[in-house]
């Protein structure tokens, strides 16, 4: 079955620290790749995507994401972490497949940030 | 920007009850979503449509209905309200094109179902 996996339920970093939030997914080709956050109470905001091309890519509020294909994962990162980055990130996949549309999402990684 | 609307950020209804969820998107485009939310689950795609008038099954429509009557509006309609429908629902869009599947989120509507 196609799946996406977020194998952090939590994780807590310093302020100022670095970060890597991982994410594995099993298809059988290359889907179109995403990650979002959510802050409290709010919906999903996109932070970068990666469809094709540099397995690197960066995103906003200083996030970047590198795509491997040998290890099916798709990590997030980012060199320094703030307290505002305290948040929900979610993971996910995109596929079209038979004329039909499949989103799936991980279940996503809570971040505590200490001061 | 995008800009996706729902129309309650917090509802409390009673079992039984018929509940409207609203959804309404400002960029002409194709792909709406519903999803629920729920701790430890992640997000679970409840419909979607890609036109007006078409709709498709996610991964758990049961208990669930829809409706698109305009391009840019996307309802959700519980039925019968039950309690196992507490939840965060979420709505989403997206262009429709081969290179531009992102999707954009609302704010999300709480659900209460005493």
């Amino acid at each position: 079955a196609q799946s996406v996996t977020q194998p952090d339920i939590h994780i807590t970093v310093s302020e100022g620290a670095s970060l890597e939030l991982r994410c594995n997914y099993s298809y059988g080709a290359t889907p179109y790749l995403f990650w979002y956050v959510q802050s409290p109470g709010q919906g999903l905001q996109l932070l970068l995507k990666y469809f094709s091309g540099d397995t690197l890519v960066q995103g906003i509020k200083g996030f970047e994401a590198e795509f491997k294909r040998s290890q099916s994962s798709f990590n997030l990162r980012k060199p320094s972490v703030h307290w505002s980055d305290a948040a929900e990130y979610f993971c996910a996949v995109f596929r079209r497949t038979s004329g039909t549309y499949k989103y799936i999402f991980g279940t996503g990684t809570r971040l505590k940030v200490l001061a | 920007d995008v800009k996706v609307t729902q129309s309650s950020r917090y509802l409390v209804k009673r079992t039984g009850e018929k509940v409207f969820l609203e959804c309404v998107q400002d960029m002409d485009h194709e792909n709406m979503f519903w999803y629920r939310q729920d701790p430890g689950l992640g997000l679970r795609l409840i419909y979607f449509s890609y036109d007006v008038k078409m709709k498709e099954k996610g991964d758990i429509p049961e208990g669930y209905s829809v409706s698109r009557e305009k391009k840019e509006r996307f309802s959700l309609i519980l039925e019968s309200a039950s309690t196992n429908q507490t939840s965060m629902y979420l709505c989403a869009s997206s262009p429709g094109t081969a290179d531009q599947e992102t999707q954009y989120f609302g704010p999300g509507t709480r659900l209460l179902v005493l």
